[in-house]
């Protein structure tokens, strides 16, 4: 599975926009890009996968660029529940090992 | 759906104790994982099962550690003799179908093993 990096840690102002940056340069044509989060204490938390194109769900949407190097996870409306450590995977679906690598992830704090 | 279910939340034991947690998927997921999380190593993959069979256990770190699957609702992971670098958070995750499916996790149970 292809290595993700992100950035160690991030603020964000409550009510607003948070985006979540990854790279991840050495993608295959084959992986999918995975998001999940961890708030304090708890399991983690699917949020949102994606091959190629954007995607959108109730929580969450993600931004694939054209070349698939990179891409950003954004919550358009930030709230305190949303403070946690957020986890970027690259990874096949539907093949092979079913194992997620978390990684150290980015540590979203959201402020007042 | 209740979601993944985890017990004890909270277990406390002497080193060389046996110590058993136990996990209820999510009903209809046919694919299960034990992960462990520490602060030194994060999170990291113990063993998975699908339909009921282990798949793979490499990550189970020692002969210490055992986990059977023995029907679709049901799992345990043991540890025995439990040791003090054993203390963590211990969480079950469930899945449907293919490999790479999203994975639904429990709430964990935190082992300290003094």
């Amino acid at each position: 599975d292809a290595k993700t990096t992100q950035p160690p840690s991030m603020d964000c102002a409550e009510g607003r926009a948070a985006n979540l940056p990854c790279n991840h340069s050495t993608i295959s044509g084959n992986e999918y890009v995975y998001w999940y989060r961890q708030i304090h204490s708890q399991g983690p938390q699917y949020i949102i996968h994606g091959l190629k194109n954007n995607e959108t769900n109730e929580m969450a949407s993600l931004i694939i660029t054209e070349d698939r190097k990179s891409s950003t996870l954004i919550l358009p409306h930030a709230t305190l529940r949303d403070t946690a450590v957020y986890y970027c995977i690259v990874r096949v679906r539907g093949t092979g090992a079913n194992n997620l690598f978390f990684g150290t992830g980015t540590r979203l704090t959201v402020i007042p | 759906d209740a979601g993944v279910i985890q017990s004890p939340r909270h277990e406390v034991t002497e080193m060389g104790q046996e110590v058993t947690l136990r996990c209820k998927p999510i009903s209809g997921h046919n694919s299960l994982f034990w992960y462990r999380q520490t602060m030194m190593r994060g999170l990291e993959l113990l063993i998975y099962f699908n339909n009921n069979v282990p798949i793979d256990d490499s990550g189970m770190p020692e002969d210490r550690f055992s986990a059977k699957m023995p029907n679709a609702s049901f799992s345990t992971l043991k540890i025995q003799p439990s040791e003090p670098r054993d203390s963590a958070v211990y969480f079950c995750a469930s899945s449907l179908g293919l490999a790479g499916a999203e994975q639904y996790f429990g709430p964990g149970t935190r082992l300290t093993v003094t």
